[in-house]
């Protein structure tokens, strides 16, 4: 009964290869997220989507495409990776609820080493 | 644009005993919320205690409190009787009080419980 799902947990590639991180969360959530984790643990937003449209996009590179086939999966595909993309990216989903109850639920996280 | 910072990197406390962790945030919004998001070594992100910006009164979850002092935009988490188990890294976060918002997410204090 997990509430935010991603996978794979660990990934180590080669640079210039592309790769994908799938999420998925069953909390009936409209918005999902894309953070980074960067080596000295700093947590910054990629994207979010809001029921299958992206809402947030924070100067990624272009390298970085997510996508949303309906608003309970999110997935990130990353091409030509480059050694810097290493780093743990987090999934989250969120439902506003106004005057009450608003939080994220964050997955368990994708550790991603480029080699 | 919204900051938000955590200035004590490291934090150490014996066990049973108190330990206030600080954050203070720059906005100027009204209406936000601020989170406090539990990181220990599995990596997962834990939601610890959540307050709303219109909200006068310090929330509290169990050995958990805020000491929320809007004017100083200051965000304190208090945690009383600490654990073993608390031992982690712990985020303070910032969100707008409209619908999609990201978190915006101080750099974190890595506190350690020791017996």
């Amino acid at each position: 009964d997990t509430a935010v799902s991603q996978t794979p947990k660990y990934l180590v590639t080669q640079m210039g290869n592309d790769k994908s991180i799938k999420c998925e969360q069953n909390l009936g959530h409209d918005t999902m997220y894309w953070y980074k984790q960067d080596s000295k643990k700093f947590l910054k937003i990629m994207f979010s989507y809001n029921n299958k449209e992206l809402i947030i996009n924070e100067t990624v590179p272009n390298r970085f495409s997510p996508k949303s086939p309906d608003k309970a999966h999110l997935n990130l595909h990353i091409n030509s990776l480059e050694l810097g993309d290493s780093a743990v990216y987090f999934c989250a989903s969120s439902q506003f609820r106004g005057a009450g109850d608003t939080e994220a639920f964050f997955g368990q996280g994708t550790r991603l080493t480029v080699v | 644009a919204q900051t938000v910072t955590q200035s004590q990197p490291e934090m150490s406390v014996q066990e049973a005993e108190t330990v206030t962790l600080s954050c203070t945030y720059d906005t100027s919004e009204n209406n936000y919320y601020l989170f406090w998001y539990k990181q220990p070594p599995s990596r997962q992100m834990i939601l610890v205690i959540r307050q709303e910006a219109y909200k006068q009164q310090n929330a509290t979850e169990n050995r958990f409190s805020v000491n929320f002092q809007k004017a100083a935009k200051s965000f304190s988490l208090k945690i009383s009787d600490s654990q073993l188990g608390d031992t982690a890294m712990y985020f303070c976060a910032f969100m707008k009080h409209v619908n999609t918002d990201k978190l915006i997410f101080g750099t974190g204090t890595r506190l350690q419980v020791f017996p």
